[in-house]
């Protein structure tokens, strides 16, 4: 079955520590990985995606096939980076549905 | 265009009654989704449209929920006989082949 797993649902770091938010997926084709970031009072909106391999806000996430994992990174927090992050799927080939993950809060304390 | 909009942005209702909810697109893009996301969990797809053509539907939307998009711009998405399990918030996002959704404000719906 199609699930993206999120397995963390709050996380709390100081303000230039280094942050990891952890995806991981079960799909049985090549799917394509999405973050997609929700702010205080804000829509939900789109961080990054996998195949554009870009740094976003520092941000940076890398496809790992093989742990079927697509955790988020930055390498100094900021406290405007609190907010909701979700991790999405969608596959390449044989359908539409986008599957999102249950979300994983950043807290960013000063 | 000032990016996918939703509307209502809020609903109450009584159950039973049936409710009809409005997505505008952004105006170049193909490709519309309606999700639905209850607190705690992330949007959960409910369907799909590429122009006109509703293409996926999820087995989890019965029979009491339709969606529609005339000409492949605006969509709207129905309840019928809504129950107190349809309180969510009703979200359509609209993109460009697959390059990243843009999401709507949402409908949040309530159904007393």
């Amino acid at each position: 079955a199609q699930r993206v797993t999120q397995p963390e649902k709050l996380l709390s770091v100081f303000k230039g520590a280094p942050v990891e938010l952890k995806c991981n997926y079960s799909y049985s084709g090549s799917p394509e990985l999405f973050w997609y970031v929700q702010y205080s009072r804000q829509r939900l909106q789109l961080l990054l995606r996998h195949i554009s391999r870009e740094s976003i806000k520092g941000f940076t996430a890398d496809l790992n096939k093989g742990e079927t994992s697509f955790h988020l990174k930055k390498p100094f927090a900021q406290e405007e980076d609190s907010a909701m992050y979700y991790c999405a799927l969608t596959p390449n080939t044989g359908g539409f549905k986008t599957i999102f993950g249950a979300g994983t809060r950043l807290f960013v304390k000063a | 265009d000032t990016g996918v909009s939703q509307d209502p942005r809020h609903k109450i209702t009584k159950r039973g009654q049936n409710v009809t909810f409005r997505c505008d697109p952004i105006s170049e893009h193909n490709r519309l989704y309606w999700y639905r996301q209850t607190l705690g969990q992330g949007p959960e797809f409910l369907t799909y449209f590429q122009n006109e053509a509703q293409l996926e539907k999820s087995r989890l939307l019965s029979d009491r929920f339709s969606a529609e998009r005339p000409k492949g711009s605006f969509s709207t998405l129905e309840i019928q006989r809504t129950e107190q399990g349809d309180s969510a918030m009703y979200l359509c996002a609209s993109s460009l082949e697959k390059t990243g959704q843009y999401f709507g404000p949402g409908t949040r719906l309530t159904v007393l």
